[in-house]
């Protein structure tokens, strides 16, 4: 079936660091990808996608690149700021599907 | 704010009392999701509608749960006599036909205690 596993958190790091989670996956098919984020009292919010291999997805700094040859899925960001502090959850959809099938997430604090 | 809305937020019941949640997804989305999160874990797929036809349902969805989405528009979850193990946050996500499979807005989420 298909699986996601994230790196256990919490991480800890401190202002201007810089951040990589790591995230594999074990799919049929070709699945699209995805990193989900959830700030501390909200709902969970789509921050970045990719949909093929070798694709780069990035937003607010952020940026993954699909990797099939490793079926990985790194979250990475040069330099993180405590605004960045929360629970980064990676996802994978079935192509035809219709789910997104989550790893367990890894929170993230960022102190100053 | 036009986003996916929950309600109740926060659900407190006894063990064999039956809860209702309903989700409001937004206004262009024909495709509901519901997912259960319990703590340290990330969202599990519960079952999924497209307009008012429920096309999949997980085996996580025992026969005390029910969905209904009866005009295409709000969804309900109903779980009937509640169990313990039943706590839990109970998500709704909407999505648009088209967009990328996976690409979900999800709301804020039912939190369900169960005493």
């Amino acid at each position: 079936g298909n699986s996601v596993t994230q790196m256990e958190g919490p991480v800890t790091l401190s202002e201007e660091a810089f951040l990589t989670i790591n995230c594999t996956y074990t799919a049929t098919g070709y699945p699209s990808l995805f990193w989900y984020v959830q700030y501390p009292g909200e709902g969970l919010q789509l921050l970045l996608k990719a949909t093929k291999a070798d694709d780069k997805g990035s937003n607010k700094g952020f940026e993954a690149t699909y990797r099939k040859e490793t079926t990985s899925f790194h979250l990475e960001k040069g330099s993180v700021q405590v605004s960045d502090s929360a629970v980064y959850f990676c996802a994978l959809s079935v192509q035809g599907g219709n789910k997104l099938t989550f790893g367990t997430g890894t929170q993230l604090k960022v102190e100053l | 704010d036009t986003g996916v809305s929950q309600n109740p937020r926060h659900k407190i019941t006894k063990r064999g009392q039956n809860v209702t949640f309903r989700c409001d997804p937004i206004s262009e989305h024909n495709r509901l999701y519901w997912y259960r999160q319990t703590l340290g874990q990330g969202p599990e797929f519960l079952t999924y509608f497209q307009n008012e036809a429920q096309l999949e349902k997980s085996r996580l969805l025992s026969d005390r749960f029910s969905a209904e989405r009866p005009k295409g528009s709000f969804s309900t979850l109903e779980i009937q006599r509640t169990e313990q193990g039943d706590s839990a946050m109970y998500l709704c996500a909407s999505s648009a036909t088209g967009g990328i499979t996976g690409e979900l807005f999800f709301g804020e989420g039912s939190r369900l205690t169960v005493l």
